[in-house]
């Protein structure tokens, strides 16, 4: 198993631009989600996901889409990027049950110019 | 949104020291509560999934004591090395609600 993977590593953005950070698991979850990390601000939720084909917004969803065509696939989108989105951004995944663990993804360090 | 905190915010402990930290979140409507070891430029690394009020989990030199009547969690870290720096997180779950809302951690020092 691979488990939870993200991509790119790494990312710069002009502001405007837009782009799609990746995120797959391998573990069959129901569950993934989206975090951003930002300097004293811990994790941060900005979307979620139940299931293939239903996802509901978090804590901070705005300027962000996110779709889930697939089980394994939950890509983010940032529409027009804004430097208040630079930040490290984790996806994560779960199955349902409440002892089941959340496992992380490696993260994408993106940087809005 | 949950309000889940954590205390103290940093600490710097010597190696051999043991060492503990607060999680504290609202106790009505709890379903689970997760502990996460998060070392910098990594991504956080599960600890512990605890359900149960007066759970006790265990791994290696790493504890952890949940009370869910009056919402807090311990972590404990006995004879700390300096390989355990690292920011502590913990998470809960509210209801049947899957998502987690996390606490800002606790950002342990271990000096040799």
């Amino acid at each position: 198993n691979a488990g939870v993977t993200q991509t790119p590593k790494f990312q710069v953005l002009k502001t405007g631009q837009s782009m799609t950070l990746q995120c797959a698991q391998d573990m069959n979850h129901e569950y993934m989600s989206w975090y951003r990390q930002d300097p004293g601000m811990g994790l941060r939720l900005i979307h979620y996901s139940v299931g293939a084909g239903i996802t509901d917004q978090g804590e901070v969803p705005n300027g962000y889409n996110v779709s889930r065509s697939t089980t394994e696939d939950f890509p983010l989108r940032l529409l027009s990027a804004a430097p208040s989105q630079t930040s490290v951004y984790f996806c994560a995944s779960k199955q349902g049950l409440a002892k089941d663990t959340q496992y992380f993804g490696p993260g994408t360090r993106l940087t809005v110019l | 949104i949950l309000n889940v905190e954590q205390s103290p915010q940093s600490l710097h402990v010597q190696e051999g020291d043991s060492t503990n930290f607060t999680c504290s979140f609202p106790s009505s409507n709890f379903y689970a509560l997760h502990w996460y070891r998060w070392e910098t430029a990594k991504s956080p690394e599960a600890l512990f999934v605890m359900t149960l009020n007066g759970d006790e989990k265990k791994k290696g030199r790493i504890s952890a004591t949940l009370n869910t009547k009056e919402g807090y969690s311990y972590l404990y870290i006995k004879g700390s090395q300096p390989e355990d720096s690292a920011t502590y997180l913990c998470a809960t779950r509210e209801g049947s609600n899957y998502k987690l809302t996390f606490g800002k951690g606790t950002l342990l020092t271990v000096n040799p």
